[in-house]
Parts: structure tokens; C-alpha cells; sequence
């Protein structure tokens, strides 16, 4: 089946660092998602990537759909305290209709 | 707005017991699944459900049924419990891109299940 490797697996920054973690596929995704999960909660959707080369900002953080269509990573500049938590990605193939692979998951923490 | 809701939000089991998580969403969602979180495996599919009537196997579906009877609930029915089901789980869905939607998938809160 189709797989995920995400990376890194966690990430240890002071305050005010830009942070960096990307996915690679072995398969072609159509659709690249990426999802933020405070602790205790479900994961929320930061950022849907829709088209090869794309380029999304949502604030702080910028992610990108890979040309390749393989490949996404997501950036987070000037990180603060509430960044902390789990970044998951996911992505979509053109025939799956809902189903989402996900990355194992960056464990991100952030010191004041 | 209510969203995706799962109950409960904790359980306790012992080996062997049978239970059903509940899920129910208000979104009017064709597509419907149940994830497992473990620590350092991510989010691994164990059913899912692309209408009402219609439902298939996920990644890891052993030891666990469901059923989709109505367009809003997906309930996830553990048959005898074993301590390799103590997990996280979520329910989620979505209006796919291929029926128009954004594919973006909606997650209730989590149940958190201990088998003993």
C-alpha cells in the first residue's frame, strides 16, 4: 500500500526558530494535507495543498506540493510556545475517494 | 456546530469484553472512517465507509466490525477485546474531492480505550 515517511520525528527548538519537516511518498498524491494536533484533541487542518508546485501560507506557516507530486514539506517561521504538538501529513491518490495516508507524525516542542 | 462526535470519551475494558464506540456527524458527510493512534505509528486506518450501506477494511480492521445504517453514524464495534486495541481512536470525515468537496478530513475528539 501506499506509504508516508515523515521527518523529522521530532524537533526540539528554543522560541523564535523556524522549524521545517517534510514528507516523501512512494506513491503520486493528488492532494497533500497537513494537520496540527494539540494534546488530548483531534487533529485540525492547517493547510490542503491541491496542485503540483503550489505554494500555501496560512500565517506563520508555508507548505508546498512537491513537483514531483511525491513530496510536500511544511515551514513554520518564528515559532512560539503554542506550536508545540504533533504535525501530521497526509496525502490523497486521484482514484481514492476520501481515504487519507498519513506520516507517522513530527513531535514538535518548543522552549520559552 | 457539532461536527464529529465520538462516545465515550474514556473506557476501560477487560480481555474478552465487547464494546461500541460511537460516532455521529452533522455535516452531511458521504465519507466516514475510524483511525487507531499509537505512539510513533501515526494514524492507521481501520475502517472506513464511503456511503450509507457501503463500508470496507482499512489498514489494520482485525478484531473490529462496522456498519453504516444512516448517512450520520458509524459506530466501530470491538468484538472481544484485546490489550493490542488499547489505543487512541478517531473518527473522521469528509466531503471527498472526487464528489466536489475539499477532502478535507473532520476528526471528533478522540476515545481513549484501555483493555486490561
Amino acid at each position: 500500500g501506499q506509504q508516508l515517511n515523515q521527518s523529522p520525528q521530532s524537533m526540539f527548538i528554543q522560541e523564535g526558530e523556524d522549524v521545517s519537516m517534510n514528507c516523501t511518498s512512494s506513491s503520486i498524491f493528488n492532494t497533500w494535507l497537513w494537520y496540527k494536533q494539540d494534546p488530548g484533541e483531534g487533529p485540525v487542518l492547517l493547510i490542503a495543498l491541491y496542485k503540483a508546485g503550489e505554494l500555501t501560507s496560512n500565517g506563520r506557516l508555508t507548505a508546498q506540493f512537491g513537483i514531483t507530486r511525491k513530496d510536500s514539506f511544511l515551514n513554520i517561521s518564528a515559532s512560539i510556545p503554542s506550536d508545540v504538538g504533533i504535525y501530521f501529513c497526509a496525502g490523497q491518490g486521484g482514484t481514492s475517494y476520501g481515504k487519507l495516508t498519513f506520516g507517522q507524525g513530527t513531535i514538535l516542542t518548543v522552549h520559552p | 456546530n457539532a461536527g464529529v462526535t465520538q462516545t465515550p470519551k474514556f473506557q476501560v475494558l477487560k480481555t474478552g469484553q465487547s464494546m461500541t464506540l460511537q460516532c455521529a456527524q452533522d455535516m452531511n458527510h458521504e465519507y466516514m472512517s475510524w483511525y487507531r493512534q499509537d505512539p510513533g505509528m501515526g494514524l492507521r486506518l481501520i475502517h472506513y465507509s464511503v456511503g450509507a450501506g457501503i463500508t470496507d477494511q482499512g489498514e489494520v480492521p482485525n478484531g473490529y466490525n462496522v456498519s453504516r445504517s444512516t448517512t450520520e453514524d458509524f459506530p466501530l464495534r470491538l468484538l472481544s477485546a484485546a490489550p493490542s486495541q488499547t489505543s487512541v481512536y478517531f473518527c473522521a470525515s469528509s466531503y471527498p474531492r472526487l464528489a466536489g468537496g475539499t477532502g478535507e478530513l473532520f476528526f471528533g475528539e478522540g476515545s481513549r480505550l484501555t483493555v486490561l
